[in-house]
């Protein structure tokens, strides 16, 4: 059964600071997904990664896969107030599109 | 484009009560549909998904049930909620085509 760990579960951060948010997966998958949850809102795409060394940038957020390592990270820089957030990671390789999440980590930037 | 909706955005029931939730995307056809539960404003649970019509798969044994009786409509039930049912339900739906799930607004439920 694919298990997915984030880690940290909490991040406080100064604004201007940078700090990378880990994902873990347990086994094979050829896809990982990151989302962005504002408390009490929905969840919203933020990045597909489909392949081994994949990269993708959106502003001050920075995503990649490692598949060999079964790791992803989220890397923010000089980060602003607007990215507090609750960001999750998902992975998952089923024909059906199951994914599973993990525990997703609350990030709150501090002026 | 395409659009997903649910309703209601709110709800508060008492125990015991029936639910019904619903979900309907837009601008698509056979997409494959899903239901998550988010307790605690934390983590998301898969409950249920389909990828046709009257085809469901259901991931956590309990005492909801789904049903999609067309393509692009989804509906979650129960007829006796309990205080553990409580939380924010996302229906997301995903082109068969594409890696990538789309999530509706939700509905946050409060049992009482």
């Amino acid at each position: 059964e694919l298990k997915v760990e984030q880690n940290p579960l909490f991040l406080s951060m100064q604004e201007g600071k940078n700090y990378t948010i880990y994902c873990n997966y347990s086994t094979t998958s050829d896809r990982l997904y990151w989302y962005r949850q504002d408390p009490g809102k929905s969840l919203e795409s933020l990045f597909v990664l489909l392949s081994n060394g994949a990269v993708k940038q959106e502003g001050r957020l920075m995503a990649s896969l490692d598949t060999k390592a079964r790791l992803s990270t989220l890397h923010i820089t000089a980060a602003v107030h607007d990215l507090s957030a609750t960001y999750f990671c998902n992975a998952g390789g089923t024909s059906y599109g199951k994914l599973t999440f993990g525990q997703g980590t609350i990030l709150t930037v501090h002026p | 484009s395409q659009t997903i909706h649910q309703w209601p955005a709110t709800l508060v029931q008492p125990v015991g009560s029936p639910l019904s939730l619903e979900c309907t995307v837009e601008g698509t056809s056979n997409p494959n549909l899903y239901w998550y539960r988010q307790a605690a404003g934390r983590g998301l649970q898969l409950l249920f998904y389909s990828v046709g019509i009257g085809q469901i798969s259901s991931e956590v044994p309990q005492n909801l049930s789904a049903s999609r009786p067309q393509d692009r409509q989804f509906i979650l039930s129960s007829k006796k909620l309990l205080l553990s049912d409580s939380g924010f339900y996302l229906c997301a739906w995903r082109p068969g085509s594409s890696y990538e799930q789309y999530f509706g607004p939700g509905t946050r439920l409060t049992v009482t």
